[in-house]
Formats: C-alpha cells, sequence, structure tokens
C-alpha cells in the first residue's frame, strides 16, 4: 500500500511556542491530505483537508489562525499549531489519497504535548 | 454532521473464536474501510470496500459493504493475540474525507 511519512513522531514545547508537523506521501503524489486530531480513548476528529496549491478547508469550530496549513507540493503538507497552549496537547495524524482513489493512508502520528 | 456508531465499544475474547463488529450511519457513504490502531500509531487500513453488497477478504479478515450503504461489518476469524487494538469504521464520500466511527476495542486473552 501507499506510504505516509509524518515527522516528528513525538514533540514537547513551551506555551507560547509553535510546532510544525510534517506529512509526506512518499510514494504517490497526493492531491489531497487531511489533518486529524485524536484525543486518548477516543476516535478521530478531521481538522482541515488540506489541497495541493490552494488554501485548506476548516472542519467546523477548527481555527484556521491557529493550525496552520501549507500544501506546497504534491508529498508534502504542514500543520503548524500556533501559540500552543496545554489544551493543543494531542496526537495529530494526517492521511493521503492517491489521485483517483478515496481511501485514505496514515502516517504515523504526533503526539503533542505543550507543557 | 455525518455520524458513524461502530458496536461494540469492546470485545474481550478468547484466542481461536471469531469476532464481528459493525458500523451504521443514517448516511450514505461511497466507500468503507477498516483500520486498526495500534497505540501510539496511526491506523492502518485493512480493508476498502468500493460498491454496495461488496465482500471483501484479506486473510482471516472479511467485511462486507451493506446493500444500503449505511452500513458495513468486520469479521476476524481464528483470533491471535497480536489482533489485539482498536479497530475503526470509516465511511468516505467522493472527497476522499473520512468519517469515523468511535472504535471496537479488542482484547484477545491467550
Amino acid at each position: 500500500g501507499a506510504v505516509v511519512s509524518q515527522h516528528p513522531s513525538r514533540v514537547i514545547c513551551k506555551s507560547g511556542t509553535s510546532v510544525k508537523i510534517e506529512c509526506r506521501s512518499l510514494d504517490f503524489q497526493a492531491t489531497t491530505m487531511f489533518w486529524y486530531r485524536q484525543f486518548p480513548k477516543q476516535s478521530l476528529m478531521l481538522m482541515a483537508t488540506s489541497n495541493e496549491g490552494s488554501k485548506a478547508t476548516y472542519e467546523q469550530g477548527v481555527e484556521k489562525d491557529k493550525f496552520l496549513i501549507n500544501h506546497a507540493s504534491l508529498t508534502l503538507s504542514t500543520l503548524t499549531v500556533t501559540s500552543a497552549h496545554p489544551e493543543d496537547s494531542s496526537f495529530y495524524i494526517c492521511s493521503a489519497i492517491q489521485p483517483d482513489r478515496t481511501e485514505a493512508f496514515f502516517g504515523q502520528g504526533t503526539r503533542l504535548t505543550v507543557v | 454532521g455525518q455520524q458513524l456508531n461502530q458496536s461494540p465499544q469492546s470485545m474481550f475474547i478468547q484466542e481461536g473464536e471469531d469476532v464481528s463488529m459493525n458500523c451504521t450511519s443514517s448516511s450514505i457513504f461511497n466507500t468503507w474501510l477498516w483500520y486498526k490502531q495500534d497505540p501510539g500509531e496511526g491506523p492502518v487500513l485493512l480493508i476498502a470496500l468500493y460498491k454496495a453488497g461488496e465482500l471483501t477478504s484479506n486473510g482471516r479478515l472479511t467485511a462486507q459493504f451493506g446493500t444500503t450503504r449505511k452500513d458495513s461489518f468486520l469479521n476476524i476469524s481464528a483470533s491471535i493475540p497480536s489482533d489485539v487494538g482498536i479497530y475503526f469504521c470509516a465511511g468516505n464520500t467522493n472527497a476522499g474525507k473520512s468519517t469515523f466511527g468511535d472504535g471496537t476495542t479488542l482484547t484477545v486473552k491467550p
């Protein structure tokens, strides 16, 4: 299957700082990538849809100025958590779909802890 | 918004037993997907279903896309300890956006 790589796998940052998470499709070009957030013992909640070369589409209730998404190439999307606070601590996961396909392949996830 | 009802929430079974879990929705999806997630990892795709009524197998796993396009089930036969994890169903629209169920936590006792 298609491989999606996410980096870093874990990050600890101080409150008020910004953190960037990268999502790469390693063996295919992904025109669309998705960013999810998962709290402990809960399901995945879609945050935003990232389209190459255009602005991301955010789900209701997700602050676009706080969670900056950049999809600058067909193999890379980044999520930047700006001015992070402890309540932003969570597991962030990206996924990508191949052109003309609908099934998504997920990255390994990033555990963000804001102290 | 779209919601998926996944059941059961958790299962405790003996090694060798068969397992069945399912998802239902009030909305129609074009694709049903089943994922497994291990602690601290991203979900791994197990089976993808594209057509209503489709029955697909992947080793000991079998999944079906309901004829109404509003439900799907996943069966695991002859469970083994490494089957432990959280299983998620997901429904996709044409845009590839996934709506996830709440997950089924599977525990397999040796």
